[in-house]
């Protein structure tokens, strides 16, 4: 059974630069949900997607923004890069409340 | 405001060394409580979910519990190779389905 993909694994950018990251949820799961997780602030909520609509934002400036396809694969764009942003970004699917699968998460290094 | 909060922050056991990890929780209708595993460089890998209190899980040489205002996990007789963040997350009735809230984690090492 595959698991959540995300791509890429790293990526390095540079300070004012976006970035676009990709997720690839479970088969047959439609909600996707990203996360921030920094040693400062461990892992924080980012948005969730389920069938295509942002059903719940964390609280992150409009920087940050996502989206779903119809086949539940998810991107989450990070525009305006800061510093700040390094972090490793994490995503997880879910068929039910009663389970989340996460991703091995793309680690974003900004410059 | 829902919060999780995870202690010790990080524990230091002899192989065969047994002990509990602490989570306590404030939130407004728990859904669901869940454990993580997270290796360096990896993502959070699923242990349990926890729905009530008075609920109990085992897999292996780990047990978690759940009361109505914290969540213990216990390593039993735990080994190198159990050495990881754990961490501990919350659902809420009021949140969406994929809105975890997370504690910071409890770093272990377990030396032989």
């Amino acid at each position: 059974k595959a698991g959540v993909t995300q791509t890429p694994r790293y990526l390095i950018k540079t300070r004012g630069q976006q970035v676009t990251l990709s997720c690839s949820p479970i088969s047959g799961h439609r909600s996707v949900s990203w996360y921030q997780q920094t040693p400062g602030q461990g892992l924080q909520f980012l948005f969730e997607y389920f069938s295509e609509t942002q059903r719940n934002k964390g609280n992150f400036p409009g920087r940050f923004s996502g989206r779903q396809f119809s086949n539940s694969r998810s991107e989450m764009n990070v525009s305006t890069l800061e510093l700040g942003d390094s972090a490793l970004y994490l995503c997880a699917s879910s068929k039910t409340a009663d389970g989340y699968t996460f991703g091995s998460g793309t680690r974003l290094t900004v410059v | 405001e829902d919060q999780v909060t995870q202690s010790p922050e990080a524990l230091r056991l002899q192989e065969g060394e047994s002990s509990s990890l602490n989570c306590s929780y404030t939130v407004s209708g728990l859904r669901g409580l869940f454990w993580y595993r997270q290796d360096p460089g990896k993502g959070p890998e699923f242990l349990f979910t926890l729905y009530s209190a008075g609920e109990e899980k085992e897999k292996e040489r780990l047990k978690a519990t759940l009361t109505k205002k914290e969540s213990f996990l216990h390593i039993t007789a735990p080994k190198p190779e159990d050495s990881a963040t754990y961490l501990c997350a919350v659902v809420n009735y009021g949140g969406s389905q994929g809105n975890l809230i997370f504690g910071k984690g409890t770093k272990l090492s377990v030396k032989p």
